[in-house]
């Protein structure tokens, strides 16, 4: 069964920095794309990146670019994102979610499964 | 980025309703475009992808068309589980874009 768990999500001022974490389990990690994908509560979604099976082709969105950072770790079969320079306009639920294939774009199935979101507050 | 438009942002509908809900992309998407439902506190879940292949396990009453920046999702007979929102959203370049969701209530 394929798991998909976000954690680090909370509290943190305008500003400051906070990295997310997301550990998968029940598919072969390193075969697959990876992405987070943000919503403020009762708004929409806003895809915010995404890095594909062997981290060499790497996306984000304009709202983070230069703030944002993500990686993974296939040995750990673990998806990161570091995120910089925090704003109010990020606060947001973000999902991890795994992609179809093993590049991010243009290619069969976008994302298949997704996690159940980690809360990011940002606030003074 | 590429930007997608969800036409209409709300709609209300009886069971057994045909449901149509627009997608346009600021410049073409080839057809690299997916439709996903979510329901409040929970996860999307993917509906359509290639804008017209049903997602594994998906009811055939879900159907999606289009190309180029013109894309439409078809629910042929709405049922009391389909009431949620809908989204579509663009992976044609390494910056993906969603819609702002079309919400599917009852009438």
């Amino acid at each position: 069964e394929v798991q998909v768990v976000e954690s680090g999500g909370g509290l943190v001022q305008p500003g400051r920095s906070l990295r997310l974490s997301c550990a998968v389990s029940g598919f072969t990690f390193d075969d697959y794309a990876m992405h987070w994908v943000r919503q403020v509560p009762g708004k929409g979604l806003e895809w915010v990146s995404g890095i594909n099976w062997r981290s060499d082709s790497i996306g984000y969105a304009d709202s983070v670019k230069g703030r944002f950072t993500i990686s993974r770790d296939n040995a750990k079969n673990s998806l990161y994102l570091q995120m910089n320079s925090l704003r109010t306009e990020d606060t947001a639920l973000y999902y991890c979610a795994k992609g179809g294939g093993p590049g991010i774009a243009a290619a069969g199935i976008p994302v298949d499964y997704w996690g159940q979101g980690t809360l990011v507050t940002v606030s003074s | 980025d590429i930007q997608m438009t969800q036409s209409p942002s709300t709609l209300s509908a009886s069971v057994g309703d045909r449901v149509t809900i627009t997608c346009r992309a600021s410049q073409s998407i080839i057809n690299w475009l997916a439709w996903y439902q979510q329901k409040p506190g929970k996860a999307p879940k993917l509906l359509i992808y290639k804008a017209s292949s049903l997602h594994s396990g998906v009811p055939s009453r879900f159907s999606g068309s289009g190309s180029g920046t013109e894309f439409t999702l078809t629910i042929s007979s709405l049922q009391s589980d389909d009431f949620a929102t809908y989204y579509c959203q663009q992976y044609n370049s390494h910056s993906w874009t969603f819609g702002q969701g079309t919400k599917v209530e009852i009438k």
